[in-house]
């Protein structure tokens, strides 16, 4: 069964850190392109990151350009975003997702981030 | 001030037929694939329908969609409660180098 498992969220102080992991089951993670979207309370949804297959590809929103960084380690079929210098918009469920734009789509039911002081 | 524009909401009764349109611009949807998401209340979003009409495994052919120009459109007929949820489109956009997503449709089943 295939199963993508969110953690690391949390409530945390505006310009603090927090890295969030997505663990992979039932699947080999380096066959696919992986995301993280997230969504504020009440609101749509926002893409945030995306990584390539072997990781020499990555692509983020510009609103996280230079605070969040997408990484993967495929030898332990997880999947990252290191957050740094919070700020309470950033405060949204983050899921982790494969393949948006596939037959092959998943998401994860995502790991709650709350920027406040 | 989603790149994507979608309607708030949209209702119909058992039975009918609706659609849910989604424009964009040739940066997304004029020059790549559509693709649609269910989100029920308190759920994560679920794939509907992939590369503008495609269906993955699964999901029932009361649901369609289409792509015209840098519009696209999801239709969903013999509209059940179930269908009650938020839906979303989304495409990549060339310009940001990123997946766009619409604000998102209200369907309410009266």
């Amino acid at each position: 069964e295939v199963q993508l498992v969110e953690s690391g969220g949390g409530l945390v102080q505006p310009g603090g850190s927090l890295r969030l992991s997505c663990v992979a089951s039932g699947f080999t993670l380096n066959s696919y392109w992986m995301h993280w979207v997230r969504q504020a309370p009440g609101k749509g949804l926002e893409w945030v990151a995306n990584i390539n297959q072997d990781g020499s590809k990555k692509y983020s929103v510009d609103s996280v350009k230079g605070r969040f960084t997408i990484s993967r380690d495929n030898a332990k079929n997880s999947l990252y975003l290191e957050m740094n210098s919070l700020r309470a918009e950033d405060t949204a469920v983050y899921y982790c997702a494969r393949a948006i734009g596939a037959a092959e789509a998943y998401w994860g039911q995502g790991t709650l981030v709350t920027v406040s002081s | 001030q989603s790149v994507l524009t979608q309607p708030p909401s949209a209702s119909g009764t058992p039975g009918q037929r609706v659609t849910i349109s989604c424009s964009g611009s040739s940066s997304n949807i004029g020059g790549n694939n559509v693709h649609w998401y269910q989100q029920l209340p308190g759920a994560a979003p679920k794939l509907l329908i992939y590369s503008n009409n495609q269906r993955p495994s699964g999901v029932p052919d009361r649901f369609s969609g289409s792509k015209s120009g840098t519009s696209a459109s999801l239709a969903i007929s013999g509209l059940q409660s179930e269908d009650e949820a938020d839906y979303y489109c989304a495409a990549w956009d060339d310009s940001l180098h990123g997946v766009v997503f619409g604000g998102g449709t209200k369907l309410t089943v009266l």
